[in-house]
């Protein structure tokens, strides 16, 4: 069976830039889950949806960032101007309902310069 | 808001040790989860905590969920070198506010020597 998919695995971008990050959750999960890893911080929940609709979106660092699920096989999260503090390594994380065990992404390595 | 202290943050053993890790809790949790992740891997589910009280065990790992709710522990026992990696554990707790949100621990680095 298909696990979480995410694209691209690594991005390399200039600050200024436009990031689109992409999930396809595992088939039958309603729930999808943005996270952010890095060292210093560890793993945040920046946003998360059930059944497509955003629940909580406290963890989203500021305004440049913006993530979408338009349907339930499809999400993006979305960095628009980037800066080299958004450098980290973003998962995506899927389960069967928000209360049940999250499976996770091999995730996006994220460079900012 | 509620926090998750993990312990120890990291581990170097000798291969064929028994390795215990835990979480505590500034508040009640409904749910416990054990992670490991390796180097450029997302995290991997080992074993899913819902009741207090609880020990499952997932072959040469074991975890708890505390009778308190506020805490768990992971046990791996005869440790090899492919258990090296970062175990995280996370919890969920009450109320509409934490319903689905995972706060997880710091992790733990666990190292084997052979």
């Amino acid at each position: 069976d298909a696990g979480v998919i995410q694209s691209p695995r690594h991005e390399v971008t200039e600050m200024g830039q436009e990031v689109t990050l992409r999930c396809k959750p595992i088939s039958g999960h309603n729930s999808l889950f943005w996270y952010r890893q890095t060292m210093m911080r560890g793993l945040e929940l920046l946003i998360y949806f059930n059944n497509n609709v955003p629940i909580d979106d406290s963890g989203m660092p500021e305004d440049r960032f913006s993530a979408k699920m338009p349907n339930a096989s499809f999400s993006t999260l979305k960095i628009q101007p980037s800066e080299p503090r958004d450098s980290a390594v973003y998962f995506c994380a899927s389960s069967l309902a928000s209360y049940k065990e999250q499976f996770f992404g091999p995730g996006t390595r994220l460079t900012v310069l | 808001g509620q926090q998750l202290n993990q312990s120890p943050q990291s581990m170097f053993i000798q291969e064929g040790e028994d390795v215990s890790m835990n979480c505590t809790s500034s508040s009640i949790f409904n749910t416990w989860l054990w992670y490991k992740q390796e180097p450029g891997e997302g995290p991997v589910l080992l074993i899913a905590l819902y009741k207090a009280g609880e020990l499952t065990s997932n072959g040469r790992l074991t975890a708890q969920f505390g009778i308190t709710r506020k805490d768990s522990f992971l046990n791996i026992s005869a440790s090899i070198p492919s258990d090296v990696g970062i175990y995280f554990c996370a919890g969920s707790g009450y109320g509409s506010s934490n319903t689905g949100k995972l706060i997880f621990g710091q992790g733990t680095t666990l190292q084997v020597k052979p």
